[in-house]
């Protein structure tokens, strides 16, 4: 079964509004992770936030944990044409170095 | 200050040909990762390697295998390549949990990626 599951599979906004992005996974996790893809490269690590941690923040995001409800979620503020890419979040379960990626969602900032 | 990188952005290849994906990192990770990329399905975890000469097989190893004698280096060989092999693959390293010192780069289980190398075969 699929880990990790984005939604929306594809968000398209306007430069200075707020972008959210949801991950639901099935599983325990030691701890959950964020990476950005620009359209045919490889991903960028955003951000990593641990099971027993709730919120995080770095710079324009932020990113909340509920392990009682399995879900993530990433909010990036005041939004740039820059920050169009797909994004990903990745759970390692309980043993191993080993991640699950969602399938991504598509964001797309309109400048 | 590239640090993953791999052998090749686009690769053309014909039907039956043997494929070799080379993947190399200069972060002295012990962990490296071979994933598929494709439309609809996401990241899809090939083989990975946990130290030198040591392999495990990820979700979708059939039609694959990996090659690991340096800890720098990590292949990905299509022992003979066919068409529903043609996708992004993706290689990545990450340091091993616990082992984190004073100077390595990465957070445990961060995962370092190449650029990809997108595989075409005909």
């Amino acid at each position: 079964s699929q880990q990790g599951e984005e939604d929306p599979q594809a968000l398209s906004i306007q430069e200075g509004e707020n972008a959210t992005m949801n991950c639901s996974y099935k599983t325990s996790i030691n701890n959950l992770q964020w990476y950005r893809q620009n359209s045919g490269r490889g991903l960028v690590h955003l951000i990593l936030i641990r099971s027993n941690e709730r919120e995080k923040h770095s710079g324009r995001l932020r990113v909340t944990l509920d392990t009682s409800k399995k879900s993530s979620s990433l909010l990036i503020t005041a939004s740039r044409a820059a920050d169009t890419a797909s994004y990903f979040c990745a759970t390692d379960g309980l043993s191993g170095s080993r991640l699950t990626f969602g399938e991504g969602t598509q964001l797309t900032v309109n400048p | 200050d590239v640090k993953v990188t791999q052998s090749s952005r686009y690769l053309v290849k014909r039907t039956g040909e043997k494929v070799f994906l080379e993947c190399v990192q200069d972060m002295d990770h012990e962990n490296m990762f071979w994933y598929r990329q494709d439309p609809g399905l996401g990241l899809r975890l090939i083989y990975f390697s946990y130290d030198v000469k040591m392999k495990e097989k990820g979700d979708i190893p059939e039609g694959y295998s990996v090659s690991r004698e340096k800890k720098e280096r990590f292949s990905l060989i299509l022992e003979s390549a066919s068409t529903n092999q043609t996708s992004m693959y993706l290689c990545a390293s990450s340091l091993r949990g616990g082992l984190r010192a004073s100077g390595r780069i990465g957070s445990y289980n961060e995962q370092f990626f190449g650029p990809g190398t997108r595989l075409t075969v005909l």
